[in-house]
């Protein structure tokens, strides 16, 4: 089965430093991953996705993230923090082309940014 | 621009009401979700259908039930509400197709309340 962990349910940054949230996965077969973010009050908006094609996935807001197979991680990062970016990230994962077709969400990390 | 659209932002409804939410979206995709979202434990997926009235539970389908007559339409309906079900719902619809690497689109939400 599926499975997501996000370690850190908050992580607070100050403006222009690293981000870094982190996300491992299992799946039984090669996956597809996702990052969202959901801003207050509503629906998650795609960051980026990772689809077997280049390990290095760039996505929107300066945002990308790195596959490693050999650790199962799908780490999102930014290089400087803006203020724009505090809101919820959930990384998610789907069974390759034959698994179930809903996607399977970690727990989420709330990213704050301090002035 | 895709579309998902969630019938009501809020709703307040008493126990043991029936409560309908309604999801529609306007890009043709054969797979609907409907998640709901508690703090610290992320989305949970509650229905999916993959056709116009099929359907199939998800990971915590227990006082629910979904309606999908049209292709772009699912129902979310709590047979008989009660506190526990108070959360934020989120409605999701994708794509089979590969090259469209299976991600979700979101609606707002519907943040509803049992009293």
């Amino acid at each position: 089965a599926q499975s997501v962990t996000q370690l850190g349910s908050h992580v607070s940054v100050s403006e222009g430093a690293l981000v870094l949230l982190r996300c491992n996965y299992s799946s039984s077969v090669p996956p597809y991953l996702f990052w969202y973010v959901q801003y207050p009050n509503q629906g998650l908006q795609l960051l980026l996705k990772y689809t077997s094609a280049a390990t290095l996935v760039k996505g929107i807001n300066g945002f990308e993230a790195e596959f490693k197979k050999s650790e199962t991680s799908f780490h999102l990062t930014k290089p400087s923090a803006h203020m724009s970016d505090a809101a919820e990230y959930f990384c998610a994962v789907k069974d390759g082309d034959t698994g179930r077709r809903a996607l399977t969400f970690g727990s989420g990390t709330r990213l704050q940014v301090q002035p | 621009d895709v579309k998902v659209t969630q019938s009501s932002r809020y709703l307040v409804k008493r126990t043991g009401e029936k409560v309908f939410l309604e999801c529609v979206q306007d890009m043709d995709h054969e797979n609907m979700f409907w998640y709901r979202q508690d703090p610290g434990l992320g989305l949970r997926l509650i229905y999916f259908s993959y056709d116009v009235k099929m359907k199939e539970k998800g990971d915590i389908p227990e006082g629910y039930s979904v309606s999908r007559e049209k292709k772009e339409r699912f129902s979310l309906i709590l047979e008989s509400a009660s506190t526990n079900q108070t959360s934020m719902y989120l409605c999701a619809s994708s794509s089979n197709s590969f090259r469209l690497g299976y991600e979700q689109y979101f609606g707002p939400g519907t943040r509803l309340t049992v009293t």
